[in-house]
């Protein structure tokens, strides 16, 4: 199984509603990461976690919450977002991490009312 | 800190002609990875370049790692519609834990 999955694949949220995005993969991968990609822009890294532990908090705001409940899973806890928040939720895993290839989930479509 | 250009931005062809996209860094690279994303889907990885000078060929593509480890090519030959998408190159930072997005070369290919 090559295969990161994320759920959902879409989102539509107030700005009150508390939501979370959920990653897994099973490719016995020990990093594990959240980005953010507006349109026509790169990924933009949020958060890493290395074999279950949060190693790389890029500043994000506290309204994003990571948590990873085990090696294969991933999740991302959102509350009282703004609208600039829209945009797609990328996870992605790599074996170790740093000079691994990374592999992408899907995505989530979140948009921010 | 560590800069990456990508150059050009957007690229429209004929389906047939080639295409190139390049990467430039402000530093010397421990090693350089290539990723295609298709309009509406995710980066994929296409291939890690790690030795200076490395050359690697994959169908169509070609992936250069220039001599001083500072830049890097792709180079599509007689392009096809599916080629259509950004191609984004990244690169390792010194601390090994995260990779540096280049801004993506999207390329469009008329039929």
């Amino acid at each position: 199984d090559t295969e990161v999955t994320q759920t959902p694949k879409h989102l539509v949220m107030g700005m009150t509603n508390k939501k979370s995005l959920k990653c897994e993969q099973h490719m016995g991968h020990r990093a594990m990461y959240w980005y953010k990609q507006k349109a026509k822009k790169p990924p933009e890294l949020m958060f890493v976690y290395s074999y279950e532990k949060l190693s790389i908090n890029e500043s994000v705001p506290s309204r994003f919450s990571p948590e990873c409940p085990n090696s294969s899973l991933l999740n991302l806890h959102l509350h009282a977002l703004q609208p600039e928040d829209s945009a797609l939720y990328l996870c992605a895993s790599s074996q170790e991490g740093g000079l691994d290839e990374q592999f992408f989930g899907p995505g989530t479509r979140l948009t921010v009312l | 800190g560590q800069q990456v250009m990508q150059i050009p931005q957007y690229q429209h062809v004929q389906e047939g002609e080639d295409f190139t996209t390049y990467c430039n860094s402000s530093t010397t690279l421990s090693n350089i990875q290539w990723y295609k994303q298709r309009p509406g889907g995710h980066p994929v990885f296409l291939i890690q370049l790690v030795k200076s000078g490395e050359v690697k060929k994959q169908k169509r593509l070609t992936f250069q790692f220039g001599e001083a480890k500072k830049n890097s090519s792709l180079h599509i030959t007689a392009t096809q519609t599916t080629d259509v998408g950004t191609y984004f190159c990244a690169l390792n930072a010194g601390n090994n834990r995260k990779l540096i997005w280049g801004l993506g070369t999207s390329l469009a290919v008329n039929p």
